[in-house]
């Protein structure tokens, strides 16, 4: 079956860098989403990868390797408004979207 | 300011009666969707449709049913709800189906009693 996985939980200080792993397998791959959402808010949009390696966005990256299945979503200079669920969502050959239950990042001053 | 709009923001009703959600983009997206998330899962695909006049069904259709009239309403409908079907219901878009940046709406909190 296709899955998603990412820990339910991850804790960090203010100022810090914060790195939220995700593994995937899924029938073909087509790319893989970030997505954030604050409690209460619909999920927006981070990053989008369908090539390995590291994409720099602002104070976030995100992390593509297709061989090993992993991608990760890197924050740096952590703000407490960075406190949120980020969800990753990888795309099949189907072109369908498979989602993971979302990391819950907690800051902490 | 273009974007998706769902209705209503919330809504208690009681199992057994007919619900329809409504959801309207002005982005002139092909493709919509309808997803339920709750808590300690995964957002699950109801339905989508990729284009005006299409739909399909998604991982949990079952108990719902969707139209695509034209480009903008995408409206999704419980029949007879029950209390399994309380869940945050989000509406998205996108330019094509499950390519690009999916613009979600602010979610419809549904209690069924």
């Amino acid at each position: 079956g296709q899955n998603i996985d990412q820990p339910t939980e991850m804790t960090a200080t203010e100022g810090a860098i914060v790195q939220i792993n995700c593994t995937y397998q899924t029938s073909g791959f087509n790319g893989l989403f970030w997505y954030q959402q604050h409690a209460g808010e619909a999920p927006t949009f981070l990053s989008y990868n369908v090539l390995d390696g590291l994409e720099e966005k602002g104070r976030f990256s995100s992390f593509l390797s297709r061989s090993k299945g992993y991608s990760y979503l890197l924050l740096k200079e952590l703000q407490m408004k960075d406190s949120a669920s980020y969800l990753c969502a990888a795309v099949d050959s189907n072109y369908q979207l498979i989602w993971g239950a979302g990391t819950k990042l907690i800051i902490k001053p | 300011i273009a974007g998706i709009t769902q209705a209503p923001t919330s809504q208690i009703l009681a199992a057994g009666r007919r619900m329809t959600l409504r959801c309207t983009q002005d982005m002139r997206h092909n493709a919509m969707y309808w997803y339920r998330q709750d808590l300690g899962l995964g957002l699950r695909l109801i339905h989508y449709s990729n284009t005006a006049g299409t739909t399909g069904k998604g991982e949990v259709p079952d108990g719902y049913s969707v139209s695509r009239a034209n480009t903008d309403d995408f409206p999704l409908t419980l029949a007879s709800a029950v209390p399994s079907q309380t869940s945050v219901y989000f509406c998205a878009s996108s330019d094509s189906l499950n390519t690009g940046e999916l613009f979600f709406g602010e979610g419809s909190r549904l209690t069924v009693l």
